[in-house]
């Protein structure tokens, strides 16, 4: 079935550092790709989508490539701030409609 | 513009107590998912409706979950007895148009449990 792998957390950063965090996806078809962000304390929201193959999704600084080829879904960002401190889950659109999220990778930035 | 408003924010009960939380999604949303989320599972989804019908309840875990969404503007999540192995945090998300679709999910702020 469908399924999402997003690299385990914790993941700590000092401000201005460069963030990646990897995702994989499995899934029958070209399903659309989404990154959400949880704040302490808060729901999810989205961050950013793609819906296509070579489609990049950005938001906030943050940036995610939809590879096909490596069924890859990889979140960045060039320069993290304290601010980012949060928990990011990885999801795709399963074949029933649903969301199918990733366990999640909690980042904390230090100033 | 108001988002998926959930309530209780925090419930504690005691094992065998009736739980019943609510949803409230976005005017004008007609898919409403309920999401329970633990440290060990991550997120799981547990039911959704589209347009007040529930078209997937897969995920509900045993007979003691039951989702109800008597109109457009509402829907609770009951579980009956409440056991501790329940506690977790329970999302509430709202979207427009087919699940199947790229509408993204409004979540709301969660309902807290915890089952003592």
């Amino acid at each position: 079935g469908d399924s999402v792998t997003q690299m385990e957390g914790p993941v700590t950063l000092s401000e201005e550092a460069f963030l990646t965090i990897n995702c994989t996806y499995t899934a029958t078809g070209y399903p659309s790709l989404f990154w959400y962000v949880q704040y302490p304390g808060e729901g999810l929201q989205l961050l950013l989508k793609a819906t296509k193959a070579d489609d990049k999704g950005s938001n906030k600084g943050f940036e995610a490539t939809y590879r096909k080829e490596t069924t890859s879904f990889h979140l960045e960002k060039g320069s993290v701030q304290v601010s980012d401190s949060a928990v990011y889950f990885c999801a795709l659109r399963g074949s029933q409609g649903n969301l199918i999220f990733g366990k999640g990778t909690k980042l904390s930035v230090k100033p | 513009d108001a988002g998926v408003i959930q309530s209780p924010r925090h419930e504690v009960t005691e094992m065998g107590q009736e739980v019943t939380l609510r949803c409230k999604p976005i005017s004008g949303h007609n898919s409403l998912f309920w999401y329970r989320q633990t440290m060990m599972r991550g997120l799981e989804l547990l039911i959704y409706f589209n347009n007040n019908v529930p078209i997937d309840d897969s995920g509900m875990p045993e007979d003691r979950f039951s989702a109800k969404m008597p109109n457009a503007s509402f829907s609770t999540l009951k579980i009956q007895p409440s056991e501790p192995r329940d506690s977790a945090v329970y999302f509430c998300a709202s979207s427009f148009g087919l699940a199947s679709g790229n509408q993204p999910q409004h979540f709301g702020d969660g309902t807290r449990l915890s089952i003592l």
